[in-house]
């Protein structure tokens, strides 16, 4: 596609629900990753992957998240047992390459818990 | 730790003046920068982006300059518009793939 492209772009969810994020990256591009964007923050990284392998998830703020990468093409990330200090913006981004190039972002999906 | 962050959270300018916006780093081996702008509801799109070995690069309306010896880069826009009104972030790529984001300066632009 022309961009990264990410659904829902709003979700509410109930505390404890679980959510399923997606992200559609450019095509071919081998590099994707996912970053949570707090109100008035900078992103934080979360995870990388490089095809389906994902090779760093040390930014994952707990084990009820949860990121995959099947096919190397569409990802998607889950939150299970949401909890209020899990709203934020979750942005994904490609690379065509491996890191250290301009990353295309997508535009979020803003994740509001209840 | 590594650790990116701006001076100024929010900076006003006469549209047509050029702005500044500016950087700090502490990762003194960081060798890649780059600046992003962030439109409200949108994602960061890359403006300009400076390795280590320079000192300064140029684009369209922009300039960074990077000063390794105070770990501080700055953003110059010149002729500022109303459609450069954004939150720019500067983030280092020098953790491996990641990048880290310091905390942003909201930009506006008066008319």
């Amino acid at each position: 596609g022309a961009g990264v492209s990410q659904s829902p772009r709003y979700k509410v969810a109930k505390r404890g629900q679980d959510v399923a994020l997606r992200c559609d990256p450019i095509s071919g591009h081998v590099s994707l990753f996912w970053y949570q964007q707090a109100l008035g923050q900078g992103p934080e990284f979360l995870t990388y992957f490089q095809n389906e392998a994902q090779l760093d998830k040390s930014g994952l703020p707990s084990d009820r998240f949860f990121a995959e990468r099947p096919e190397g093409s569409v990802s998607t990330l889950k939150i299970q047992r949401t909890q209020q200090e899990d709203s934020a913006v979750y942005l994904c981004a490609s690379s065509l390459r491996q890191g250290r190039d301009g990353y295309t972002f997508g535009s979020g999906t803003r994740l509001t818990v209840v | 730790g590594e650790s990116v962050g701006l001076h100024l959270p929010t900076l006003s300018v006469q549209e047509g003046d050029n702005s500044i916006i500016n950087c700090a780093y502490s990762n003194s081996a960081s060798d890649y920068f780059i600046w992003y702008k962030q439109e409200s509801g949108k994602g960061p799109q890359f403006i300009i982006d400076i390795r280590s070995n320079m000192d300064k690069r140029q684009g369209q309306r922009v300039t960074v300059l990077l000063n390794k010896t105070v770990k501080h880069l700055s953003l110059q826009i010149a002729a500022t518009q109303p459609g450069d009104s954004a939150v720019y972030f500067c983030a280092d790529n020098n953790a491996g793939n990641m990048l880290t984001f310091g905390g942003g300066t909201r930009l506006m632009v008066k008319p």
